[in-house]
């Protein structure tokens, strides 16, 4: 079946700072991955995806994303955090053998240091 | 364009209790989901309709969760008799169709559920 890792718990990091939370994917196939990011009491908005192309993948509010084939990682990143970043974010892959359904990791909570 | 709306955004119910939330996706969707997200965890998949046919309920408990879709936009997600256990966040999403690989999937506020 297809899954993602996300190893860390919580990722803190000083504002202006650059910032990457990590996932590592077991997939059968091509991965198809996506990134999501949730504020407190809000739904998961979604920042970008993986499908195929280029191994840098720009998404939304200045987030970008590395494929890397050989280390089966999904890496986000930002060059600079802003304390709004603050949040959680999950990682998760496409099954296409399970209806194209969404497996996600456990989230990274993400801590901005004014 | 108006997102996923879900309704209510809170519900405090005891054990053995029912509830019901409801979900209105984008419009157009073909495509809507259902996901539990219980606190600390990622959401994980109850139920997924392709119009008003249900295509995965594989990991739905269908002893006290039910869902349906009659007319192909609004869901409903039941639980009859509810647990402790089902304190959780659900989450509704929708998608345009199920068929594209890279078909992103936009979710609603969610429905944070505590059985006491």
């Amino acid at each position: 079946a297809q899954s993602v890792a996300q190893p860390e718990d919580q990722v803190n990091v000083a504002e202006g700072n650059p910032l990457t939370v990590k996932c590592t994917y077991s997939v059968s196939g091509n991965p198809y991955l996506f990134w999501y990011v949730q504020y407190p009491n809000r739904g998961l908005q979604f920042l970008l995806k993986y499908i195929t192309g280029d191994n840098l993948v720009k998404g939304s509010y200045g987030f970008e994303a590395e494929f890397n084939k050989s280390q089966t990682s999904f890496h986000l990143k930002k060059p600079s955090a802003l304390v709004s970043d603050s949040a959680l974010y999950f990682c998760a892959v496409r099954d296409p053998y399970g209806n194209n359904r969404l497996a996600f990791g456990k989230g990274n909570q993400v801590v901005v240091i004014p | 364009e108006a997102g996923v709306a879900q309704s209510p955004r809170y519900k405090i119910i005891e054990k053995r209790q029912s509830v019901a939330f409801w979900c209105n996706p984008i419009s157009g969707h073909a495509t809507l989901y259902w996901y539990q997200q219980i606190l600390g965890q990622g959401p994980k998949l109850l139920i997924q309709f392709q119009n008003n046919g249900v295509v995965d309920d594989s990991q739905l408990p269908k002893d006290r969760f039910s869902a349906e879709r009659l007319k192909g936009v609004d869901s409903t997600l039941k639980i009859q008799p509810a647990k402790l256990e089902d304190s959780a966040v659900y989450l509704c999403a929708s998608s345009l169709s199920l068929a594209g690989i890279q078909e992103t999937q936009y979710f609603g506020p969610g429905t944070r559920l505590l059985v006491l």
